[in-house]
């Protein structure tokens, strides 16, 4: 069956430096990732996205890179800073979903260290 | 900006009662989700809807759910006879076309007793 998974459940980084945050997925039929930040006690917020005609996509200090061959994406956060803090979620799209349902992978939270 | 939202934030039941939770999607958006997020874990799809009937549903979203448009701007959920195991974040969402970005309220945080 499909999923979506994540390698780290905590991520501690320094504020300044950058971060990656890693996904794997394993449904070949997936045509749209997601990036989603929630926030404690809110709803998830997009971030960025990306179709799977793209290896890369940039947005303003995130960048999103997707390796089809191995069923990989990755959420880049240039310079973070404390605002950055906040549970990440890759989510996708399969083209099998009729409703165009998105599938959530397991979140990992990130700590930005002042 | 618009924005999706859901009322009520907090509703606190007992095991047994009905409970209704209500989401006003964006405007213009076709498509209409509830998902739910029990307590530290992922957000978990629950059902989809579109041209007034569900177009999916996960096999959490049981006889006990259903999803109803009333009256063209709001979109409800509502549990028949609340578990326990019900007890969660309930996130209404929608899409805006043609994208398949989905836009998410703030959530309703449902405790059963």
């Amino acid at each position: 069956g499909e999923s979506v998974g994540l390698h780290l459940p905590t991520l501690s980084v320094q504020e300044g430096d950058n971060s990656i945050i890693n996904c794997a997925y394993s449904n070949s039929a997936s045509d749209y990732f997601i990036w989603y930040k929630q926030e404690s006690g809110k709803g998830p917020q997009f971030i960025i996205d990306i179709r799977s005609n793209m290896d890369k996509r940039q947005g303003q200090r995130v960048t999103v890179l997707l390796n089809k061959t191995v069923k990989h994406l990755s959420l880049q956060i240039a310079a973070t800073q404390p605002g950055d803090s906040a549970v990440y979620f890759c989510a996708e799209k399969s083209l099998e979903a009729a409703g165009n349902k998105l599938t959530f992978g397991g979140g990992t939270r990130v700590l930005v260290k002042p | 900006e618009p924005e999706v939202t859901q009322t009520p934030s907090h509703q606190v039941t007992q095991m047994g009662q009905e409970v209704i939770l209500r989401c006003v999607p964006i405007s213009n958006h076709l498509y209409f989700y509830w998902y739910r997020q029990i307590l530290g874990q992922k957000v978990e799809f629950l059902v989809s809807f579109y041209n007034n009937e569900i177009s999916e549903k996960s096999e959490i979203f049981d006889d006990q759910f259903s999803v109803e448009r009333p009256d063209g701007s709001n979109f409800t959920l509502k549990i028949r006879s609340t578990k326990l195991e019900d007890s969660a974040m309930y996130f209404c969402a929608s899409r805006a076309p043609p994208t398949g970005e989905l836009f998410f309220g703030e959530g309703s945080r449902l405790t059963v007793l």
